[in-house]
């Protein structure tokens, strides 16, 4: 099925360090959202972004919905070991309004 | 709290049995949920959407008499894998979208997921 491209496939980073990932896409999407991942259990929303160009904060996460719509980051900043999980980028569509994943960023933090 | 809940949350069963997940949503009504697959270390996968009250709206490659999907009331959708095999041993999992109200109309939530182990 159609996925984002979503960068970087995984981290290995030092605690307290800020971590960025980011989606693209070729087609426009109406919503951006982040989801958090653990094993074993399904993904839990982080950040929803409705709006081209709206950058959203929730505590030490930052999105930001590209202005062509067609990209989204996420900012995590002084990370800390209880980050560590599999971030999922996800766009609904703007043609189909399905909801479509990226391959998820894997953020490892040594403490 | 969650606002969706799968269940079975595990489920073991022997090849060539039916196996049935539950999908709720527990504090808005959704017209519309979604059931996904995920294999180990991959992303989620979109196997079809669930529309209350008409049949289910299926991905191309994914086998409808294989994974019924029944969306019988506002706030309960199943998805039952038949004559199940070893190769259907996946994690699933379920989300909806409340329609308006306080939870928001354009947020999608998940379920906790179902491990589904076939022998």
């Amino acid at each position: 099925g159609q996925q984002l491209n979503q960068s970087p496939q995984s981290m290995f980073i030092q605690e307290g360090e800020d971590v960025s990932m980011n989606c693209t896409s070729s087609s426009i999407f109406n919503t951006w959202l982040w989801y958090k991942q653990e094993p074993g259990e399904g993904p839990v929303l982080l950040i929803a972004l409705y709006k081209a160009g709206e950058l959203t904060s929730n505590g030490r996460l930052t999105a930001q919905f590209g202005i062509t719509r067609k990209d989204s980051f996420l900012n995590i900043s002084a990370s800390i070991p209880s980050d560590v999980g599999i971030y999922f980028c996800a766009g609904r569509s703007a043609n189909t309004g399905k909801l479509i994943f990226g391959q998820g960023t894997t953020l490892q933090v040594k403490p | 709290g969650a606002v969706v809940s799968q269940h079975p949350s595990r489920v073991i069963c022997k090849s060539g049995t039916s196996v049935k997940i539950e999908c709720r949503s527990l504090d808005f009504q959704a017209t519309t949920m979604f059931w996904y697959r995920q294999f180990p270390k991959q992303s989620l996968m979109l196997m079809a959407t669930s529309n209350e009250g008409s049949k289910a709206t299926y991905e191309q490659g994914v086998e409808k008499d294989k994974f019924l999907i029944n969306h019988a009331s506002l706030t309960l959708s199943t998805l039952t894998v038949t004559s199940a095999h070893p190769e259907d041993s996946s994690f699933y999992i379920c989300s909806a979208q409340p329609g308006q109200g306080r939870l928001g109309g354009n947020t999608i939530y998940f379920g906790e997921g179902s491990w589904l182990t076939v022998v």
